[in-house]
């Protein structure tokens, strides 16, 4: 089946430092990849999503690459700020008849302190 | 402003009661989803529904019944729930099956039983 694993958290970095967030995939044929983002008290939004391998997805100084080869769509920031403190989900994405379905994973708590 | 509207956004009731939570997207999207997130759990697809036909139904209790008036309109109908039940549901839609196509999420409805 489908499955996608991330990196445990909780991550507590301080403001400006380098964000690494690991994410790896199994998947039976060629999936999309997203990561996507959920501020405290709110829903999930989209951060970025890549549909093929080697594409990059970014999005507020966010940056992931499909690695085929890997299986794996690590989110980056280089540069991470009070305000991206969140947590983060990584998910893959098949069609289904007419639907989309979202396998997710566990998802990463990150916080930043200024 | 996401697109995707749930209400209401906090929900305390008790086992005995019957409640309903209502999503409504408007983004012209032809398929809704209701996902469970509970704490330390990944998020748990529980319906899907795709031109107001439920296509997707994953081992959910009966307590829970969703009903798709409309491609614009989904609600989750409660009744005899349990204090596990307890969690934040989120509403998603998106527009068919294309490749990349994105699923937008509703800020979530946080529900509490009692």
């Amino acid at each position: 089946g489908n499955s996608v694993t991330q990196m445990e958290g909780p991550v507590t970095l301080s403001e400006e430092a380098f964000l690494t967030i690991n994410c790896t995939y199994t998947a039976t044929g060629y999936p999309s990849l997203f990561w996507y983002v959920q501020y405290p008290g709110e829903g999930l939004q989209l951060l970025l999503k890549a549909t093929k391998a080697d594409d990059k997805g970014s999005n507020k100084g966010f940056e992931a690459t499909y690695r085929k080869e890997t299986t794996s769509f690590h989110l980056e920031k280089g540069s991470v700020q009070v305000s991206d403190s969140a947590v983060y989900f990584c998910a893959l994405g098949f069609s289904s008849g007419s639907a989309r379905q979202l396998t997710f994973g566990s998802g990463t708590q990150l916080t930043v302190l200024p | 402003e996401t697109g995707v509207t749930q209400t209401p956004r906090h929900l305390v009731m008790g086992m005995t009661n019957k409640k309903s939570l209502k999503c409504e997207q408007h983004l012209g999207h032809n398929a809704m989803y209701w996902y469970k997130q509970s704490a330390k759990k990944p998020l748990e697809l529980m319906f899907v529904y795709s031109l107001e036909e439920r296509v997707e139904n994953n081992s959910v209790p009966s307590r829970f019944s969703p009903e798709c008036p409309n491609s614009s309109h989904l609600f989750l109908h409660l009744h005899t729930l349990q204090p596990e039940d307890s969690a934040l549901y989120l509403c998603a839609s998106s527009q068919g099956p294309g490749v990349g196509n994105t699923i937008y999420f509703g800020e979530g409805s946080w529900l509490t039983v009692v």
